[in-house]
């Protein structure tokens, strides 16, 4: 496609649920990273894939989250027994050898 | 890990004037990249800086990528209403062997653009 694709754009679940969060990257683009935005903060990493590979995961919060990519391409950014403070917009982006690195719309996940 | 200090956190300022933002670094980085984000919007990405020293513009943006390589500013001139939103800075350190290419980011200026 023509830029990063994010689904769904909203998700609204229950604590105790798990949710998987999808990525779609522009075509081509190597590398991948998933960041977390809570209201009027700034971004906070997650994780980063080079493609299938994540050589830094330091970013996911607890053992809850995890990630992975497949085909260098779809990732899945899984969190499971959400709680209320994972809360947040997660943002995906792409980049190329570049290093010009272009973002999705974001998953806004409330959990109540 | 590697941290952006990015000042001011926030700014308010009449239409028509003029404004400057900064990133400064512990550690070298890169490649300096400037974003904007909008409400409920992901950051879109303004301009890449690449080499030491360089100035480089888009419109009514101009960035530079210092020349010790652990800052950078944005400069926006003359403001417009449109230009409200959050800014922020991003640091990479691709290698030449295509490892690592993580971002780390700036915590954001807000600028409120007063008509």
């Amino acid at each position: 496609g023509a830029g990063v694709s994010q689904s769904p754009s909203n998700k609204v679940t229950e604590k105790g649920k798990d949710v998987e969060l999808r990525c779609d990257p522009i075509s081509g683009h190597t590398a991948l990273y998933w960041y977390r935005q809570s209201l009027g903060q700034g971004l906070e990493f997650l994780i980063y894939f080079q493609g299938n590979s994540a050589p830094d995961k330091s970013g996911l919060p607890s053992d809850r989250f995890s990630a992975e990519r497949t085909g260098g391409s779809v990732s899945t950014l899984t969190i499971q027994r959400t709680q209320q403070e994972d809360s947040a917009v997660y943002l995906c982006a792409s980049s190329n050898y570049a290093g010009e690195a272009f973002f999705g719309q974001g998953t806004r996940l409330t959990v109540v | 890990g590697q941290q952006l200090n990015q000042s001011p956190q926030s700014m308010f300022i009449q239409e028509g004037e003029d404004v400057s933002m900064n990133c400064t670094s512990s550690s070298i980085f890169n490649t300096w990249l400037w974003y904007k984000q909008d409400p409920g919007e992901g950051p879109v990405l303004l301009i890449a800086l690449y080499k030491a020293g360089e100035l480089t513009s888009n419109g009514r943006l101009t960035a530079q990528f210092g020349i010790t390589r652990k800052d950078s500013f944005l400069n926006i001139s003359a403001s417009i209403p449109s230009d409200v939103g959050i800014y922020f800075c991003a640091g990479q350190n691709g290698n030449s062997g295509g490892s690592n290419y993580k971002l780390t980011f700036g915590k954001g200026t807000l600028l409120t653009v007063n008509p």
